[in-house]
């Protein structure tokens, strides 16, 4: 199965500051990559999918990039609501694998 | 406006069998551009993908659970299904029912408890 590592566990950062939010998998998806929001209690909610396209009303601060085994998640500028815990998603193989998550904390 | 909600019983003893129904409004189980599929999210930890179905009979469920789970739709009611036999402590968690892993369901706790 593609394993999925997520780094760092945990980032603190500032409001109004940039968070690059990083996922690796352990062989080549191409481009079959996304990328969720989740607050606590709350479902996860798609931000990104085919590694770079926002789905629908996702604000533009955040952008995905990266293709085969490098991804990156970027937020250009905090808002108090980006804080929450984040996820990525291949789904370019069977079975479907996610990352262990990124928190985004208030620091 | 598609939505989905879980269904099931929140209490579920040791060794016996988790069941929990997934209904869709706003879009048909019958439609063959989708696939349905279950999620799960033990307390504190990360997601876990536990299986998707296309309607037209495919199914794909994680190895590390095939052998107890199985996906199956009812389309008389426009839902789908979950069974996860022989359950135990490690099977506690949020589940959450979902189109595409697009569109999720709210989520439903699943405690495993004598």
């Amino acid at each position: 199965e593609v394993v999925m590592t997520q780094s760092p566990a945990t980032l603190s950062v500032s409001p109004g500051e940039r968070a690059t939010l990083s996922c690796r998998a352990s062989q080549s998806i191409t481009s079959n990559l996304a990328w969720y929001q989740q607050k606590p209690g709350r479902a996860p909610r798609l931000l990104i999918y085919g590694a770079s396209t926002r789905a629908t009303g996702i604000p533009a601060r955040f952008s995905g990039s990266g293709s085969g085994t490098e991804f990156t998640l970027t937020i250009s500028s905090l808002q108090s609501e980006d804080f929450a815990a984040y996820y990525c998603h291949q789904y370019n193989k069977w079975p479907r694998t996610f990352g262990q998550g990124t928190k985004v904390e208030i620091k | 406006q598609l939505q989905l909600q879980e269904s099931g019983p929140g209490l579920v003893k040791p060794s016996e069998t988790l069941s929990l129904s997934c209904t869709v409004s706003g879009g048909s189980v019958s439609s063959t551009s989708h696939f349905w599929g279950w999620i799960r999210q033990p307390p504190g930890k990360g997601l876990e993908w536990i299986g998707s179905l296309y309607y037209s009979g495919s199914t794909y469920y994680n190895p590390s659970l095939k052998s107890r789970v199985n996906i199956s739709v009812d389309t008389s009611k426009n839902q789908f299904s979950l069974k996860l036999t022989s359950v135990t402590a490690a099977d506690t968690a949020v589940y959450y029912c979902a189109r595409d892993l697009v569109s999720w369901g709210q989520g439903t706790l699943v405690t495993v408890s004598s």
